[in-house]
């Protein structure tokens, strides 16, 4: 029963590195999703994606890139650290439009930028 | 009009008290909305899906009002362990394939 899983759990990076988050899941879904969340706030879509081959900008893009080479694998690249990157980022899947909405996320990865 | 708009709170209420969130949101074309919880530090997890209809799972009742663009969430004889953040779900503008989240409205039960 893994779900959505998200490496690494936390991280530090220095101002100017670069760093992958990797997010895998094994529900066979279509849709994945990155967010990310900053202290006392609610979540940011960063990036989106409805099926392999397929990626799209969400509302806070800026400073990061995605892949969807599988279904199961959406990795979400930080070029260039920088300290507004400090936040948690969330990993999500649902299988697909027309189910209930239901959002399975990974446990989060903390990303601490110095 | 935000996408979707929550109070904050936080919301402090003793235990066996009734306590209602409200959510508005801007696409009237939405169909599907949901509530999630979130415990601190931790990943969002689906509450409920609210439907036309509303919804009702023990204690917890969702409705929807279209005409005001709003969904509500109602609990009913709160308990210690219903606290948490509760966020408003809802599609995205122009595409039910994102889902926007609400900041997310913190409730805390206390003795």
């Amino acid at each position: 029963n893994a779900g959505v899983t998200q490496t690494p759990k936390f991280r530090i990076l220095k101002i100017g590195q670069s760093m992958t988050l990797q997010c895998t899941q094994d529900m066979n879904h279509n849709y994945m999703y990155w967010y990310r969340q900053d202290p006392g706030m609610g979540l940011k879509l960063i990036y989106y994606s409805v099926g392999a081959g397929i990626t799209d900008k969400g509302e806070v893009p800026n400073g990061y890139n995605v892949s969807r080479s599988t279904t199961e694998d959406f990795p979400l690249r930080l070029e260039l650290a920088a300290p507004s990157q400090t936040s948690v980022y969330f990993c999500a899947s649902r299988p697909g439009q027309g189910n209930t909405g239901e959002l399975f996320f990974g446990e989060g990865s903390r990303l601490t930028v110095l | 009009r935000k996408e979707v708009e929550q109070d904050p709170g936080p919301f402090n209420v003793p235990e066996g008290a009734t306590v209602a969130f409200n959510c508005t949101y801007s696409n009237s074309a939405s169909q599907s909305f949901f509530w999630y919880r979130q415990d601190c530090r931790k990943e969002p997890k689906l509450l409920m899906s609210v439907y036309s209809s509303g919804n009702e799972d023990g204690r917890f009742t969702a409705q929807l009002n279209r005409a005001s663009q709003y969904i509500s969430l109602l609990i009913r004889d709160s308990k210690l362990s219903d606290s948490a953040t509760y966020l408003c779900v809802v599609p995205g503008t122009g595409t039910a394939s994102k889902l926007t989240f609400g900041t997310g409205t913190r409730l805390q039960v206390t003795l």
